[in-house]
């Protein structure tokens, strides 16, 4: 099984600031990483596949690096609706989720 | 615009067998693109993937669930379910149904989750 460890696990930062999330795999994934965003009470968003391809809709505030097994979803300017959790996926051997970083208001 | 929505009981008792389905509209389970998929998620902890099927019945579990789990696809009723054996209080947590997009290898599509609670 392929672990995920997602760093910080919380992320205190103010609206306007830029937020570095990351994600490293116990294996390589080669590049099929997504990222996928949940609010409360909601189901989880697609944000990024392949490591750094934005889902559709999804702002361009939001970008996406990496391959191998470190990668990192940075959010370029934070609006207010982006303070949520954060988690990380990876699909190369069965399905694997990361733990989550929760970005919360400092 | 297609839309996922889970069904099934609320509460199951330790011992028995947690039974959901995962109904399709405004589109159909038979495409060859996609996969369909259960994901949980236990109260405060992160998201675990059960196991995906494809229209034709191809299943695949996570290696350590597989003992209890069991996948199926109902193509005439564009649904897909699942049935989880001998549950006990860990199997506690919000159940997902997903679109499983083949070739990005993600989850693109959820439904918005129904909780089960197991207790007697």
């Amino acid at each position: 099984e392929i672990v995920l460890t997602q760093t910080p696990a919380t992320l205190p930062l103010s609206p306007g600031e830029r937020a570095t999330l990351s994600c490293r795999a116990s294996q390589s994934v080669s590049s099929y990483l997504a990222w996928y965003q949940q609010k409360p009470g909601q189901a989880p968003r697609l944000l990024i596949y392949d490591a750094s391809n934005r889902a559709t809709g999804i702002p361009a505030r939001f970008s996406g690096s990496g391959s191998g097994t470190d990668f990192t979803l940075t959010i370029s300017s934070l609006e207010p609706e982006d303070f949520a959790l954060y988690y990380c996926q990876q699909g190369t051997n069965w399905l694997t989720f990361g733990g989550g970083t929760k970005v919360e208001i400092k | 615009q297609m839309q996922l929505q889970e069904s099934g009981p609320g509460l199951v008792k330790p011992s028995e067998t947690l039974s959901l389905n995962c109904t399709v509209s405004g589109g159909s389970i038979s495409s060859s693109s996609y996969y369909w998929g259960w994901i949980r998620q236990p109260p405060g902890r992160g998201l675990e993937w059960i196991g995906s099927i494809y229209y034709s019945g191809s299943a695949y579990y996570n290696p350590s669930l597989k003992s209890r789990v069991t996948l199926s696809a109902d193509t005439s009723k564009n649904q897909f379910s699942l049935k989880l054996s001998s549950v006990t209080a860990a199997d506690t947590a919000v159940y997902e149904c997903a679109r499983y997009e083949i070739g990005d290898r993600t989850f693109d599509l959820w439904g918005r989750g129904t909780p089960v609670t197991v207790s007697s």
